[in-house]
């Protein structure tokens, strides 16, 4: 059975601190890998992976991919109280029409 | 930008009632899909749709059914409501080229009593 697993489940953090979220997964026939941000309402997209060693940067988030191992990591350097949100990993598998299989989030809380 | 918009963002039913959760969006988007999340589970897919006349059902499909009679509306209908349906639920849309990256709604909490 696919699944997706993200560690830790809950997080916090002083504004300043860096954090690494990682997100293990077993599917089959793998896709693409996508990170998402979840405040208050609706999840938002940051990245999407799909090649082995290739980050993907945006500001003060960062994300890369081990495809042989089978994770990911997302990076925040410098974190400020707006990074507070569930961060969610989804991963893609080939010919299932876009379904993506949700890990559990983890929840990040920067304390000022 | 409207985007993808769900009603109602609210809803509390009894225990048999049934009612139709609504999701539409304006970005001529061919791929729509429904979502649950629950504490601690994450996002779980219960029904998505390819394109107009054309849906199939995800991981949790039980208790829900859908149609998709046009490209932008994407109703999720609950028959008869039960507590195990309590939860928020998402309405996502993406292109066809790239369906794995979805837009999403503001959710609907519902409650069922």
């Amino acid at each position: 059975e696919d699944k997706v697993v993200q560690s830790p489940l809950s997080l916090v953090v002083h504004e300043g601190d860096t954090v690494t979220l990682n997100c293990s997964y077993e599917v089959t026939n793998f896709r693409s890998l996508l990170w998402y941000k979840q405040e208050k309402k609706a999840p938002t997209f940051l990245f999407m992976l799909t090649s082995s060693g290739i980050e993907k940067k945006s500001g003060r988030l960062s994300s890369i991919l081990d495809k042989k191992e089978l994770f990911s990591i997302l990076n925040i350097t410098a974190t400020q109280t707006g990074d507070s949100a569930i961060y969610l990993c989804a991963v893609e598998a080939v010919d299932q029409g876009g379904k993506l299989i949700f890990g559990q989030g983890t929840e990040l809380s920067v304390k000022p | 930008n409207a985007g993808v918009t769900q009603t109602p963002k609210f809803q509390v039913l009894k225990t048999g009632q049934s009612m139709t959760l609504q999701c539409a969006q304006d970005m001529n988007h061919e791929y729509m899909s429904w979502y649950r999340q629950d504490p601690g589970m994450g996002l779980r897919l219960i029904h998505y749709s390819v394109g107009a006349g054309i849906t199939d059902q995800g991981e949790v499909p039980n208790g829900y059914n859908v149609s998709r009679s046009t490209t932008e509306d994407f109703p999720l209908r609950l028959l008869s409501a039960a507590p195990s349906q309590t939860s928020v639920y998402f309405c996502a849309s993406s292109k066809r080229d790239t369906k794995n990256i979805q837009y999403f709604g503001a959710g609907t909490r519902l409650s069922v009593l």
